[in-house]
């Protein structure tokens, strides 16, 4: 079943606190992705990891890193996390490289930081 | 850079209704064009997509014709239902975008509302 599941998918922090998000695929898939979703703005992206340790900034990277060391597993972190990263994060991920491939989204997080 | 534009906001319409969700795009290469669907509380899932010119994708009713002259890939139903109630996203994935070939670009949703 092919799946891409995140975690948590509420979260509530202060401004200031540190953020993990994890997202996990069951489908051996080389590219994943990190996307926010906000009203009126659509999906933007914000890192794409062609493979383990293998990371690339999207869109809009600023105050956000990414880590994978492992291909199943791919992880959002935010130091100090401010007002305006309040927002819906999505989880992707794709076989392969080839530009009509199909992304496998997660279920996405909330993340409301007060 | 790469760019979609599609209908704004919100569609309203009854059941039976005929669709149409304009989707306009500008890229520096030969893009692959998508639809998304995303129904509440998910993520996004692929609608279908399509490579090539006049190609014509399609899934569960819905369906869209890639039109390089007119840079377009308008989706189209031709009886709605309430269960199709949903954001559409149009995307594209453009191989000439200076190796950036594994991104999505995204328009910003729309969304469709249907009443019984």
């Amino acid at each position: 079943d092919m799946k891409v599941t995140q975690m948590p998918r509420y979260l509530i922090k202060r401004m200031g606190e540190n953020v993990l998000l994890e997202c996990g695929q069951d489908m051996s898939h080389e590219t994943m992705y990190w996307y926010r979703q906000d009203p009126g703005l659509g999906l933007q992206l914000i890192y794409i990891s062609y493979d383990v340790d293998s990371n690339s900034e999207g869109d809009i990277p600023k105050g956000y890193r990414v880590s994978r060391k492992k291909r199943e597993h791919f992880s959002l972190i935010l130091d100090s996390a401010k007002t305006n990263q309040t927002s819906v994060y999505f989880c992707a991920s794709s076989i392969g490289t080839a530009n009509y491939a199909e992304q496998f989204f997660g279920p996405g997080t909330r993340l409301t930081v007060l | 850079g790469d760019s979609v534009t599609q209908t704004e906001g919100q569609v309203a319409l009854s059941e039976e209704d005929f669709l149409t969700i304009h989707c306009n795009y500008s890229a520096s290469g030969y893009p692959t064009l998508f639809w998304y669907v995303q129904y509440p509380g998910e993520g996004p899932q692929l609608l279908f997509r399509a490579s090539r010119d006049k190609e014509k994708g399609s899934s569960r009713g819905f369906e869209a014709t890639y039109d390089k002259g007119t840079t377009s890939f308008h989706l189209r139903k031709a009886s709605v239902q309430e269960s199709d109630s949903a954001v559409y996203y149009c995307a594209l994935s453009d191989p000439g975008s200076g190796g950036s070939n594994y991104k999505l670009t995204f328009g910003k949703g729309t969304l469709l509302t249907v009443t019984p």
